[in-house]
Order: C-alpha cells, then structure tokens, then sequence
C-alpha cells in the first residue's frame, strides 16, 4: 500500500543548531502538508506544498517539495526550545486520501 | 471562530466495554476525519466523511468500530468491546470542501486520549 516514510525518527540538538526531517512517500502526492505536535497536544498544520520543487520559507523554518513530488524537508535554522516536538508531514494522493508520516521527534538541549 | 473539540479528553474504560467518542467539527466544515494514534506511532487514518456520509473507511481496524456523523454535524466514534490494543489517542480534524487545494487545511482536535485496561 501507499506509505509515507521519515527520517529521522528522533533528533536531539543543542540550541542553536539546525535540523531538518525528510519525508518520502512511495507514490507521486498531489501536495504535501507539515503538521507540528507539542508534547501533549495535538498536529497543528504548519504549511502546504504543491508544486514540484517548491520552497517555502517561515521565518527559520524551510519546507521543500521535490521534483518528482515523492519527498519533501523541512530544515529549521538556529533551533530554540520552542521548538520542540514531533514534526509530521502528511501528503495528498491523487485519490484524496492524506496519509501521515510517522514523525520526527526533535528535543532541543538548551 | 472555535476550533475542533472533542470529548471526552481522556477515557479509561475496562476490556469489553463500551466507549463513544464525540467530535464537533469548525461550523461549515464539510469533510471529517477520524485518525489514532498507539504509543507514540504514526498517525493512522481510520475513516473520512463529506457531510453525513462516508467517503472512505479504509482505515477503521475491524467491525467494534462505528463511526456516525447523522446530519452532517457532530460525528461519533464508537467502539464496542473494546480491546486492549484499542488504547491510544484518537484524533478529529475537518476540514472545509475537499479538491480545492487552498481549503484543504485539516484543523485538529486536542484528542481523546483513550486507555483500556
């Protein structure tokens, strides 16, 4: 069946460094979204990819869609405690179905 | 505007029980989705309605679930008996009309976290 794959599954970095998770998908998705959990709470949605190859920039946080539209990243520079907690992306087949990624828990070592 | 609620946000019920759990939607929100999440694994897809109906079931584990959502509002999820590996937290989403990429947003409940002993 159709999966979604992440690596890694945990990260732990100090404060300051960069990060960044990668999601691949066995089939072409229609876009992609990036969800963010704090510990103890729920996915938040961060953003949505469409295009092939788009890049997308919050603040210190990049997300990238890739050209076959099968993976994307999500890279933070300078990494803070705020930070922390489980990053999923979550991507669109072309059947509308969105299937999640198993996460990348990040801790931040201040 | 209120977001996802869901209820109740945690149950601890005993194998062979019966449980419900409740999901109020963002008002105008068409699609609903149910997902699980089980210690700390992915989150994994368990059903999906448009309004009242169901638009895809693929993901509910076997026939102690039952999803409802009559009226296109609420939805329910109900599981009867439960069983031990039911234990985790179950999430709501909706989302406004999906195929229109720009709303197709999924909006999160808090979760119910449910635990069977």
């Amino acid at each position: 069946g159709q999966q979604v794959m992440q690596i890694p599954q945990y990260q732990h970095v100090q404060e300051g460094e960069d990060f960044t998770t990668y999601c691949n998908s066995s089939t072409t998705l229609s876009n992609i979204q990036w969800y963010k959990q704090r510990p103890g709470g729920h996915p938040v949605f961060l953003i949505q990819l469409v295009k092939s190859g788009e890049v997308k920039k919050q603040k210190r946080l990049t997300f990238q869609f890739g050209e076959a539209k099968k993976n994307s990243s999500l890279h933070i520079t300078a990494t803070q405690t705020t930070d922390v907690g489980t990053y999923f992306c979550a991507g669109k087949t072309s059947y509308d179905k969105v299937i999640f990624g198993p996460g990348t828990s990040l801790s931040v070592i201040p | 505007e209120a977001g996802v609620t869901q209820f109740p946000s945690h149950s601890v019920i005993e194998k062979g029980q019966t449980v419900t759990l409740r999901c109020d939607p963002i008002s105008g929100h068409d699609n609903l989705y149910w997902y699980r999440r089980v210690m700390g694994k992915e989150i994994k897809f368990l059903l999906h309605f448009v309004k009242e109906s169901k638009q895809d079931e693929s993901g509910m584990p076997n026939n102690r679930f039952l999803a409802e959502r009559t009226g296109g509002t609420y939805s329910t999820l109900k599981v009867q008996p439960a069983e031990l590996e039911d234990s985790g937290v179950y999430f709501c989403a909706s989302s406004q009309a999906s195929g229109i990429l720009a709303k197709n947003i999924q909006y999160f409940g808090a979760g119910t976290r449910l635990s069977v002993l």
